[in-house]
């Protein structure tokens, strides 16, 4: 099993631009989510999923949109990068209530 | 607000101690609690997991317990180890299933 693969691991965007950072899982887990990590901040929750075609909103969900048309995969697309976006980025999934295996994780730099 | 907090956000330790990492919650209604550790510019990784109805969890040299009554949980590590600095984090599931991070404790373990 690969665990949970997070792609690219660093990104540079200019102000304004779009990305999607990929997220994809291979231990059939329903639960997925993805956190921004800033300094002093900890972990602070985007979105979530709790199965295919479910998802909601975390702590700090603007400026980003997620849909889960599969189990396995959740992807976070950024709409319009601002510098306060600037973040290390980490996906995990789960079996509801279980251990959460997170993502190597995505770097981004946003000027 | 449900919140999780880690103090003291940095400790140094002698090589060869025995020490313990704290972690408070605010709400008892709890899934479970997982103990991270993470490497500078790297992802997390699980240590342990504990359920709701457990008191305490073991692996190799760390343990950790959970009061869910008081709202705390600690990490025992013994006999620590240079390879034992990294960044320990504490994460709640709360009954909302939102998975809720503190902002860790930076360990050095000073050869």
């Amino acid at each position: 099993n690969a665990g949970v693969t997070q792609t690219p691991k660093f990104q540079v965007l200019k102000t304004g631009q779009s990305m999607t950072l990929q997220c994809a899982q291979d231990m059939n887990h329903e639960y997925m989510s993805w956190y921004r990590q800033d300094p002093g901040m900890g972990l602070r929750l985007i979105h979530y999923s709790v199965g295919a075609g479910i998802t909601d909103q975390g702590e700090v969900p603007n400026g980003y949109n997620v849909s889960r048309s599969t189990t396995e995969d959740f992807p976070l697309r950024l709409l319009s990068a601002a510098p306060s976006q600037t973040s290390v980025y980490f996906c995990a999934s789960q079996l509801r209530g279980r251990e959460a295996f997170f993502g190597q994780g995505t770097r981004l730099t946003v000027v | 607000k449900q919140e999780v907090t880690q103090i003291p956000a940095a400790l140094s330790v002698p090589e060869g101690e025995n020490l313990v990492l704290n972690c408070s919650f605010t709400d008892s209604a709890i899934y479970n609690l997982q103990w991270f550790r993470q490497d500078p510019g790297k992802g997390l990784t699980s240590l342990l997991l504990i359920q709701s109805s457990q008191r305490e969890q073991t692996s190799g040299r760390l343990n950790a317990s959970l009061d869910k009554s008081s709202g705390r949980s600690t990490l025992y590590i013994a006999a620590s180890q240079p390879g034992d600095s990294a960044t320990y984090l504490c994460a709640v599931l709360f009954g909302n299933e939102k998975l809720t991070f503190g902002t860790g404790t930076r360990l050095t373990i000073i050869p």
